[in-house]
C-alpha cells in the first residue's frame, strides 16, 4: 500500500531563517507531487506541483522553492524565511485520473 | 483557471440528521474528477467521495451522497444521520482531465458543526 511521510510535524524557526521540508512517497512510482498551504482556518493554496524528477512547477511566486531531486522525494525550501510563511504545509501525491493523498502536514510558525 | 466555490463557509445540523454542503465550479472542460474531503481537527486531509464527471449517476459512500448536476456546474454533499464523528471542515476539489495537467483546485472549505 501507499504511503506518504512529511518532516517535520512542527517547525518553530525566527524569521530570516532557512527552511526545508521534505516529503517521501511509498509504495507509487512517477506520481504527481504537490505542496498546499494551509493559513489558519483558510482553504489549501498550491505552491508548487511536479510531474517528474527535476520537474517542478510555481503556482505562487514568492519566497519558497520546490525540488524534486527522486522520483518520490519532495522538498519545500526556502533561503529567508517571512512572518507570512506561518502556516500548515501539507504534502500530497496522486497518480492519473485518481484522487490526491495527502501526508499528515507540517505546521510552520516564524516568530 | 477552474475556480471552486463553497459559499458556505459554516453550517451546523442535529445530530442523527442531514445536511448538505454546496459547492459550484467554473470550467470548460467536459472530462474532469470532483471530490470532496474531510479535515478533521487532526487536519489530516480524508476524502470522502468522488464523482467521474463523464458519470451521469451520483457518487454514494455510505451515508455520504451527492448531487452531481453538471449543466449547473453544481456538486453538493449530502451527509444522512449526522454523526459527532462528522464534525470537520469539508473542502469540495476540482481536478482536471489528465490530459491536460491533472491539476487540483480546492474551494475555501465548510466548517461543519454536529450538535449533540
Amino acid at each position: 500500500s501507499q504511503t506518504i511521510h512529511q518532516w517535520p510535524a512542527t517547525l518553530v524557526q525566527p524569521v530570516g531563517s532557512p527552511l526545508s521540508l521534505e516529503c517521501t512517497v511509498e509504495g507509487t512510482s512517477n506520481p504527481n507531487l504537490y505542496w498546499y498551504r494551509q493559513a489558519a482556518g483558510r482553504g489549501l493554496q498550491l505552491l508548487f506541483y511536479s510531474v517528474g524528477i527535476g520537474q517542478i512547477s510555481s503556482e505562487v511566486p514568492q519566497n519558497l522553492s520546490a525540488s524534486r531531486p527522486q522520483d518520490r522525494q519532495f522538498i519545500l525550501s526556502s533561503k529567508k524565511l517571512l512572518l507570512s510563511d506561518s502556516g500548515f504545509y501539507l504534502c500530497a501525491w496522486s497518480v492519473i485520473a485518481d484522487e490526491q493523498f495527502f501526508g499528515p502536514g507540517t505546521r510552520l510558525t516564524v516568530l | 483557471a477552474q475556480t471552486v466555490t463553497q459559499s458556505q463557509p459554516e453550517m451546523s445540523v442535529q445530530e442523527a440528521e442531514t445536511v448538505t454542503l454546496s459547492c459550484t465550479y467554473d470550467t470548460s472542460e467536459s472530462d474532469y474528477y470532483l471530490f470532496w474531503y474531510k479535515q478533521p481537527p487532526s487536519r489530516q486531509m480524508i476524502l470522502v467521495i468522488r464523482q467521474e464527471a463523464y458519470k451521469q449517476q451520483n457518487a454514494t459512500e455510505n451515508r455520504f451522497s451527492v448531487n452531481f448536476q453538471k449543466a449547473a456546474k453544481s456538486f453538493s454533499l449530502k451527509i444522512s444521520d449526522s454523526q459527532l464523528g462528522d464534525a470537520a471542515m469539508y473542502f469540495c476539489a476540482y481536478r482536471t482531465s489528465p490530459n491536460t495537467g491533472n491539476q487540483f483546485y480546492f474551494g475555501t472549505g465548510t466548517s461543519l458543526t454536529v450538535i449533540p
